[in-house]
């Protein structure tokens, strides 16, 4: 069936430093959604790609969805110790009149101030 | 207004009992879904609600898992002789419409003993 693979599995960074998480799927998605879950909490949407090769910026986060609709990145510029929680990335299955998400396993952001 | 509701927000029950988890999605929307996470892991999908019918429930693990939406509004997942198994946090999200953003409510830790 349909599998999302992210990496990595937990990023321990430095306030101030740069931050990226990947996703892949393994079959071609009709969108992908990017969710943020804090520890304790649930997924809070942050954004959907739909268009191939689209980017899409949210102040310090930018999203790209791959020409092929396969892959997605989430870049985060000089992070903050707001910026820590799990970040999962979901590609939408939109056939067979379904809008289920597939989720990855999530990269955990821990930031160190 | 208000968001995702779900009850009880913990549950724990003896392996073998029954139990039903309950969510009231955000006023006016028409897709349900229901998914689990298991500790370290994303979100996996269980079944899709379009109003009252279950469009898509390829991800009930089993004949003990059952959910239901009678009115097209609330949603009461059911399982039958819980397993220890079945330890997890049961999400469920609403969208207006089965391609649109999915909003998460808060989940609901269940622990079968």
């Amino acid at each position: 069936g349909q599998q999302v693979m992210q990496i990595p599995q937990y990023q321990h960074v430095q306030e101030g430093e740069d931050f990226t998480t990947y996703c892949n799927s393994s079959t071609t998605l009709s969108n992908i959604q990017w969710y943020k879950q804090r520890p304790g909490g649930h997924p809070v949407f942050l954004i959907q790609l739909v268009k191939s090769g689209e980017v899409k910026k949210q102040k310090r986060l930018t999203f790209q969805f791959g020409e092929a609709k396969k892959n997605s990145s989430l870049h985060i510029t000089a992070t903050q110790t707001t910026d820590v929680g799990t970040y999962f990335c979901a590609g939408q299955d939109r056939s067979g009149n379904t809008g289920k998400l597939i989720f990855g396993q999530g990269t955990t952001l821990q930031v160190k101030p | 207004g208000a968001g995702v509701s779900q009850t009880p927000s913990n549950k724990v029950t003896e392996k073998g009992k029954y139990v039903e988890l309950r969510c009231d999605p955000i006023s006016g929307h028409t897709a349900l879904y229901w998914y689990r996470q298991s500790l370290g892991q994303g979100p996996e999908f269980l079944i899709y609600f379009q109003g009252t019918g279950a469009a898509d429930d390829s991800g009930l693990p089993n004949d003990r898992f059952f959910a239901v939406r009678p009115e097209g509004s609330v949603s009461t997942l059911k399982i039958q002789r819980t397993e220890r198994g079945d330890s997890a946090v049961y999400l469920c999200a609403s969208s207006d419409g089965w391609g649109d953003t999915q909003y998460f409510g808060p989940g609901t830790r269940l622990t079968v003993l």
